[in-house]
């Protein structure tokens, strides 16, 4: 079955760490999206990529970095200089940017810094 | 700047009866706006997508609206059931291409 794969479920971080979360699509979709979702708020863009080796800051990307080397893979790094980095992570992906037919979510990344 | 508002955090109903959804958006004109279901520590899943030249989408028992006058978009769920409770999110189209999320309603439907 296509669809998006996110890993680790659960992943804890020590203070000044760098840790970076998984995220994999066999939809052959061209855009793919990093979310971040806190309780009681939207969910909040930080980074977008629309073509391999081709990606975007959004709202929030200071503290985060990605890559996008392959079509299928859309790793996100969580690095020491983002400072509060406890949240729920979400990787989307679309067969373009407009998502005019909807974004296929993976299943999240429940980070926490201890 | 966009902003985005979905009146209601939660909204309680009784079991057959219809849930009604609000989304009210300001300072942009989305093209198109979506809706999704998200359940406790899920991703969201897409339900219906709902462009500014239609009034109404139906898929089954929901129903979305689109009045780009009053910048407003309806989201109905007839007969309601308890597997329905979850929480519904707004995405309109963003200027940008991106969609950008509402904070969702969270229905719980009771039996």
């Amino acid at each position: 079955d296509g669809g998006i794969t996110q890993s680790p479920k659960y992943l804890f971080r020590k203070e000044g760490q760098n840790v970076t979360l998984s995220c994999e699509q066999n939809l052959n979709h061209d855009a793919m999206y990093w979310y971040r979702q806190d309780p009681g708020q939207g969910l909040r863009l930080i980074y977008y990529s629309q073509i391999v080796n081709d990606f975007q800051k959004g709202d929030i990307a200071e503290g985060y970095s990605v890559s996008r080397e392959k079509k299928e893979s859309f790793p996100l790094t969580v690095t020491s200089a983002q400072k509060n980095p406890t949240a729920f992570y979400l990787c989307a992906s679309s067969t373009n940017r407009q998502g005019i037919y909807g974004y296929t979510f993976g299943s999240g990344t429940r980070l926490t810094v201890v | 700047s966009q902003k985005i508002e979905q009146n209601s955090e939660a909204l309680n109903i009784q079991e057959g009866k219809t849930a009604t959804l609000t989304c009210n958006y300001t300072n942009y004109s989305p093209a198109y706006l979506q809706w999704y279901r998200q359940d406790p520590g899920r991703g969201p899943v897409f339900l219906l997508l709902i462009r500014e030249n239609e009034k109404e989408k139906r898929k089954e028992r929901l129903k979305v609206t689109f009045d780009t006058t009053l910048k407003q978009s309806l989201f109905h769920i007839t007969a309601s059931q308890p597997a329905d409770s979850a929480t519904y999110l707004c995405a309109p189209g963003g200027s940008q291409g991106n969609l950008i999320f509402g904070k969702g309603t969270k229905l719980s439907v009771k039996p």
